[in-house]
């Protein structure tokens, strides 16, 4: 089955710093990667997504790119604000009807 | 749209009772939903995978018989925690999927279960 790994574990920045969250994904047959923020006790939401037939997409401060030949994907927050501070997981899925394979998490803490 | 409404948000219970959790897609149908287990610190895991009529399919190392899931309509999927035990007090998260809006996952808001 699919396998998600992801990096860093833990990443602190600075305020207006960038920053920078790396998956891998075991199997070529994946096509659709999401990218969650989940706060405290809360659920994940859904922040960009990203699917196979697309390298990048962009929407305000957050971008997502996408490399089909390594089986990596990267999700990138410029201008980073204290509100930021979460839990970020990327997740995989192969096909429509299957389920969402997570990530262990990032947790993005942006210091003012 | 796409609202998942799960319940109850949090639950305590005593070890060896039966907890029942409520996920329900508030305006549309799902026809699968899936249930996710979280530990504090820790990544979603997927624990079974309920098709609307048809039994869950269940992720290795998750106990059918201990976690009851049913999902009799397309807009409601019960997970039972039966006999349950201080090692299953966890984060239950349950997501369904719609057709209507490419196959994109919603989340309920969770339920936090605690076991005595």
């Amino acid at each position: 089955g699919e396998n998600v790994e992801q990096h860093p574990s833990t990443l602190s920045v600075q305020e207006g710093d960038s920053a920078v969250i790396k998956c891998t994904y075991s199997d070529s047959a994946s096509n659709y990667f999401p990218w969650y923020k989940q706060e405290l006790g809360k659920r994940p939401q859904l922040i960009i997504d990203i699917r196979s037939n697309v390298g990048e997409k962009k929407d305000q401060r957050i971008a997502v790119t996408l490399n089909k030949t390594a089986k990596h994907f990267s999700l990138h927050i410029t201008e980073t604000q204290p509100e930021d501070s979460a839990v970020y997981f990327c997740a995989a899925r192969q096909q429509a009807g299957t389920a969402l394979i997570f990530g262990k998490g990032t947790t993005l803490s942006v210091s003012s | 749209g796409a609202v998942v409404s799960q319940h109850p948000s949090w639950v305590i219970c005593k070890s060896g009772t039966s907890v029942k959790i409520e996920c329900r897609s508030l305006d549309f149908q799902a026809t699968t939903m899936f249930w996710y287990r979280q530990f504090p610190k820790q990544s979603l895991m997927l624990m079974a995978t309920s098709n609307e009529g048809s039994k869950a399919t269940y992720e290795q190392g998750v106990e059918k018989d201990k976690f009851l899931i049913n999902h009799a309509s397309l807009t409601l999927s019960t997970l039972t925690v039966t006999s349950a035990h201080p090692e299953d007090s966890s984060f239950y998260i349950c997501s369904a999927r719609t057709l209507e809006r490419g196959g994109e996952l919603f989340f309920g808001e969770g339920s936090r279960l605690t076991v005595l």
